[in-house]
């Protein structure tokens, strides 16, 4: 598959715990980048992590690449119900300019 | 910054209608993506334009749909004529040089039912 591939496909979790939502992959990659959707909206775009990196923060999140094992991994800490909403992974593959998305993790934090 | 702009938010309409859909890019943007969304099929990239070209048309579902960018500051895409399979939600995204290694930044979508 040339898409990412989002596992769990649906999360629930109480409001403070952390959620973790990992992303696979086949393909050779330039970078990878995941995105939040909430209910009707359209996609925001949240972290870019970059082939040779392994790990990047922005706020409480927490973005992990393997390309070894062809993994990604985001990590949201504290979670807050704000944070309900559908997380995908897109990749770029090396020398495309088309990101690729996934179907997404949809995750639910219950106040 | 207003972001993209898209319009309409939602558009019903019966099949065999011509149905067009209509997005302002960030200004300034060089790059702009047409997604679909739908529930079997996620999201799925319909067309590229690169300073108003259109680079890669190959996601395009068939001759019924056509895209258009006769400026910087705005595209359509048309559907002609329309079909239930066509009801989905459309995305229109820019970045601001289409390399992928750059944000792309969504509008809010255009929710089309085709009765």
């Amino acid at each position: 598959s040339q898409q990412g591939e989002e596992d769990p496909q649906a999360l629930s979790i109480q409001e403070g715990e952390n959620a973790t939502m990992n992303c696979s992959y086949k393909t050779s990659i330039n970078n990878l980048q995941w995105y939040r959707q909430n209910s009707g909206r359209g996609l925001v775009h949240l972290i870019l992590i970059r082939s040779n990196e392994r790990e990047k923060h922005s706020g409480r999140l927490r973005v992990t690449l393997d390309t070894s094992k062809k993994s990604s991994s985001l990590l949201i800490t504290a979670s807050r119900a704000a944070d309900t909403a559908s997380y995908f992974c897109a990749l770029l593959k090396a020398g495309s300019y088309q990101l690729t998305f996934g179907k997404g993790t949809k995750l639910s934090v219950i106040p | 910054d207003a972001g993209v702009i898209q319009s309409p938010r939602h558009e019903v309409t019966e099949m065999g209608q011509e149905v067009t859909l209509r997005c302002k890019p960030i200004s300034g943007h060089n790059s702009l993506f047409w997604y679909r969304q739908t529930m079997m099929r996620g999201l799925e990239l319909l067309i590229y334009f690169n300073n108003n070209v259109p680079i890669d048309d190959s996601g395009m579902p068939e001759d019924r749909f056509s895209a258009k960018m006769p400026n910087a500051s705005f595209s359509t895409l048309k559907i002609q004529p329309s079909e239930p399979r066509d009801s989905a939600v459309y995305f229109c995204a820019s970045s601001s040089s289409g390399q992928g290694t750059d944000t792309q930044y969504f509008g809010p979508g255009t929710r089309l039912t085709v009765l």
